[in-house]
């Protein structure tokens, strides 16, 4: 079964530093995707970026960029030149098998300080 | 904005009661999905529903139950609530079912157990 692991509860930056958020996962399947969302203090999950596994590039969406490591079954989240506005919870999360919802990794909260 | 909304925003319930919670699926969109999320953890798939049907479930007992209208906007009923009911409970919708569809989340509907 699928399963998602983010290993850092908290990651603390400062302003307009880049700062990277894990994620492993572990899945048999040769075809999947995998999410990124922000969840601010406010509750709604936001959609940041996306990886499709046979995609040759890595996914970048502004500020945000995926470090896709198919071999080690790693999607880490960069984010560049932090942002008070960053401060929030980040889910990693995929699909359990095609044609279901996500599941989700535990989250990592990222605080960011001027 | 996403265009997904839930109502109601926050709600409050004794054990034992029923409740029903909605939402409004973005314009277009024919596939709704649950989540549960308690404090501090990631969102737990509850259930699924594509062109009306359930199209996937995940570990809930059968007093969650669900219904997705032809309009595509959705409901959520727990029955018998209990303490541990106590959550956020996030609506996604998205256009088709495939891993690579995007779900898109409302702000939620926080629900108070006592």
């Amino acid at each position: 079964a699928q399963k998602i692991t983010q290993t850092q509860p908290g990651m603390f930056v400062q302003e307009k530093e880049a700062v990277t958020l894990d994620c492993t996962y572990d899945t048999s399947d040769q075809s999947y995707g995998l999410f990124w969302y922000k969840q601010p203090s406010s509750g709604e999950m936001i959609f940041l970026i996306y990886q499709g596994s046979y995609d040759e590039q890595n996914a970048t969406e502004g500020r945000y960029s995926l470090n896709f490591q198919k071999a080690r079954k790693s999607a880490n989240l960069v984010i560049s030149a932090s942002q008070l506005g960053d401060s929030a919870m980040y889910f990693c999360a995929m699909p359990p098998q095609a044609g279901t919802a996500l599941i989700f990794g535990k989250g990592t909260t990222l605080s960011v300080s001027s | 904005e996403t265009g997904v909304t839930q109502s109601p925003t926050h709600l409050i319930k004794t054990r034992g009661q029923q409740v029903t919670l909605r939402c409004s699926s973005q314009s277009g969109h024919n596939t709704v999905s649950w989540y549960q999320q308690a404090l501090g953890q990631g969102p737990q798939f509850i259930f699924q529903y594509y062109r009306e049907e359930e199209n996937g479930r995940g570990n809930f007992p059968p007093r969650f139950s669900g219904l997705q209208f032809p309009n595509y906007s959705s409901e959520l009923n727990v029955n018998a609530l209990e303490l541990d009911d106590s959550a956020l409970y996030l609506c996604a919708s998205s256009l088709g079912t495939g891993s690579g569809n995007i779900q898109y989340f409302g702000a939620g509907t926080r629900l108070s157990v006592l």
